[in-house]
């Protein structure tokens, strides 16, 4: 595709249930990060990908948490037991390399409201 | 800790005029410094992106300055448009950090007709 898409756009869900969103890197990008944006907040970083593996975890703030990506392409990020502190904006970056030295190209977001 | 302040945190112009935001950061050792235009329900884009030996870098009607010595960036808007109402986010890389780049909570411009 043109850029990096996200789904879903929004997404409602009650306290307690699972939810999984899923991320479409450009083609090609190695690199693909997750980043959260609470209201007011700065952009929050949780996972990398390069390829497949997640080097860097660090930015997990709970084990509810979770991240896969298969086949170097699309990645889902996974919340159990959604809690309302939950609620934010998630957004997906790719880039050709590591973004330290790479532009990041961002996705237009998924909203998660938590009920 | 790495830090990455903005300020104002809003601010409103009249179409035409001109705006300097500015971005002061703790990040050490540092590696690059990006500005990014964030549209309201959309992601960041990128504007400008700038190592330590940068002082100046322009893209059309943004300039954005970096003092790596004061640890200090701004971004001006030349003749504001309509379209420039977003939040203007300040990122700093940490060298070595393979990706974990550090936001500014950004400054809400709107532009006023």
């Amino acid at each position: 595709g043109a850029g990096v898409s996200q789904s879903p756009s929004n997404k409602v869900t009650e306290k307690g249930k699972d939810v999984e969103l899923r991320c479409d890197p450009i083609s090609g990008h190695t690199a693909l990060y997750w980043y959260r944006q609470s209201l007011g907040q700065g952009l929050e970083f949780l996972i990398y990908f390069q390829g497949n593996s997640a080097p860097d975890k660090s930015g997990l703030p709970s084990d509810r948490f979770s991240a896969e990506r298969t086949g170097g392409s699309v990645s889902t990020l996974t919340i159990q037991r959604t809690q309302q502190e939950d609620s934010a904006v998630y957004l997906c970056a790719s880039s050709v390399g590591l973004a330290e030295y790479n532009e990041q190209f961002f996705g237009p977001g998924t909203r998660l409201t938590v009920l | 800790k790495n830090q990455v302040e903005q300020s104002p945190q809003s601010l409103i112009i009249l179409e035409g005029k001109n705006c300097t935001l500015q971005c002061n950061y703790t990040v050490s050792p540092f590696s690059n410094l990006r500005w990014y235009k964030q549209d309201t329900g959309r992601g960041p884009v990128s504007l400008t992106i700038m190592t330590f030996s940068e002082n100046t870098k322009s893209n059309g009607r943004y300039t954005a300055t970096l003092d790596a010595d004061t640890k200090q960036s701004s971004l001006h808007i030349t003749a504001s448009q309509l379209s420039d109402s977003a939040s203007y986010i300040c990122v700093v890389s940490e060298r070595g950090s393979q990706g974990n780049l550090i936001f500014g909570k950004g400054t809400k411009l709107s532009v006023k007709p």
